[in-house]
């Protein structure tokens, strides 16, 4: 079921910038994972982060997790044209949610 | 592990008819998930398994669907008898209870 938001829905920019893409959510959670699907394909997961965690790192992402705002950032920095996907979050603790996703374009 | 497998890849059935999805997990794992993706709606989690039995079955949309796990190995989601709005396309993901999920490559279903 779903119980949160993520925005923007869609997000364009130019090779070489930063995206941040954002997600919150209701209820209290053992951890959030992101993951990014690329046009009809599944789903392949990018990075968790455990709720006593704040900031988590691989490559060229970074994963921010504020519980007390219900809410975490992913941040791809140097972006390439490869990043183009959409790209969602989701929370695992008494339920499972996965949000509804951010359309990223990267614009060669 | 050649990963999540789906099968089959696509499926074209008349409004009415059975339609019998499969899914085999990547061995190890213990928990099990079926999602629908649709434009309209996103994508939504069906049920999820851990060690064969059904923890959450809140997403499944009615009767005509259900989905078993008669092994560890090995699920099956059944829509019966099938509809229009049933189409979608169906993902199963495996995980080693709340760890990352590995997604199967989906069945894209048409319903006419």
């Amino acid at each position: 079921s779903q119980q949160g938001e993520e925005d923007p829905q869609a997000l364009s920019i130019q090779e070489g910038e930063n995206a941040t893409m954002n997600c919150s959510y209701k209820t209290s959670i053992n951890n959030l994972q992101w993951y990014r699907q690329n046009s009809g394909r599944g789903l392949v997961h990018l990075i968790l982060i455990r709720s006593n965690e704040r900031e988590k790192h691989s490559g060229r992402l970074r994963v921010t997790l504020d519980t007390s705002k219900k809410s975490s950032s992913l941040l791809i920095t140097a972006s390439r044209a490869a990043d183009t996907a959409s790209y969602f979050c989701a929370t695992f603790g008494n339920q499972f949610y996965f949000g509804t996703g951010t359309s990223l374009t990267v614009i060669p | 592990d050649a990963g999540v497998i789906q099968s089959p890849r696509h499926e074209v059935t008349e409004m009415g008819q059975e339609v019998t999805l499969r899914c085999k997990l990547i061995s190890g794992h213990n928990s099990l998930f079926w999602y629908r993706q649709t434009m309209m709606r996103g994508l939504e989690l069906l049920i999820y398994f851990n060690n064969n039995v059904p923890i959450d079955d809140s997403g499944m949309p009615e009767d005509r669907f259900s989905a078993k796990m008669p092994n560890a190995s090995f699920s099956t989601l059944k829509i019966q008898p099938s509809e229009p709005r049933d189409s979608a396309v169906y993902f199963c993901a495996s995980s080693d209870h709340m760890g990352e999920q590995y997604f199967g490559p989906g069945t894209r279903l048409t319903v006419t």
